[in-house]
């Protein structure tokens, strides 16, 4: 079963409206979580690092205001696309190292959300 | 720095038809190699993956050797089934990178059609 849990799988919002993903761990703790956006037909582009406890390392051309990262919790992090355009709309996906029993992998992914901004 | 070059796509093949996927990597340190899947809509899902040279990585019909003289990653099926459509990403995470990065190619589109 899925180890990173990301949440809402779809959104559809209006321009101007601050939309919330969350990404959780499951069974296991993460100190770290990525984040990555994904055009259509392209690769994944890592925007952030997420860190428990302080601040997110944001990957160059990434706006640290539009794309607000909390890592409230060893379980959670959670990326806030403020005011949110059309050009925002994409597929964004989270991922966290595994640890212990879960340390097979560099990195587990989470199912992604679908981000669709009118 | 490091990168991943994969054979882009689409890749359109029929039913039971022998799979290739190149990719080729440059790394400074000492990589493992992976190979993910991501079906339509979703995330990325761990297909195999190989930590050392020679080794062999293989998964629900898919393989791919390790090799470090050409270093190459190939990902190869012996017959495709319609369910094995979806976006295949080679990947490695460097020794040299903290925290488990990885460094993703661009990904190939595997279209099987009936």
């Amino acid at each position: 079963g899925a180890v990173v849990s990301q949440h809402p799988s779809w959104v559809i919002c209006k321009s101007g409206t601050s939309v919330k993903i969350e990404c959780r761990s499951l069974d296991f703790q993460a100190t770290t979580m990525f984040w990555y956006r994904q055009f259509p037909k392209q690769s994944l582009m890592l925007m952030a690092t997420s860190n428990e406890g302080s601040k997110a390392t944001y990957e160059q051309g990434v706006e640290k205001d539009k794309f607000l990262i909390n890592h409230a919790s060893l379980t959670l992090s959670t990326l806030t696309v403020t005011s949110a355009h059309p050009e925002d709309s994409s597929f964004y996906i989270c991922s966290a190292p595994g640890t212990g029993l879960f340390s097979n992998q560099p990195q587990h992914f989470g199912d992604g959300t679908r981000l669709s901004i009118l | 720095g490091d990168s991943v070059t994969q054979m882009e796509g689409p890749v359109t093949l029929s039913e039971e038809a022998f799979l290739t996927i190149n990719c080729t990597y440059t790394a400074t340190g000492y990589p493992s190699l992976f190979w993910y899947v991501q079906y339509p809509g979703e995330g990325l899902q761990l297909l195999l993956k190989a930590t050392k040279a020679d080794d062999k990585g293989s998964n629900k019909g898919f393989e791919a050797t390790y090799r470090k003289e050409t270093t190459s990653f190939h990902l190869e099926k012996g017959s495709v089934q319609v369910s094995d459509s979806a976006v295949y990403f080679c990947a490695l995470s460097d020794s040299n990178n903290a925290g488990n990065m990885l460094t993703f190619g661009g990904g190939t589109r595997l279209m099987v059609k009936p």
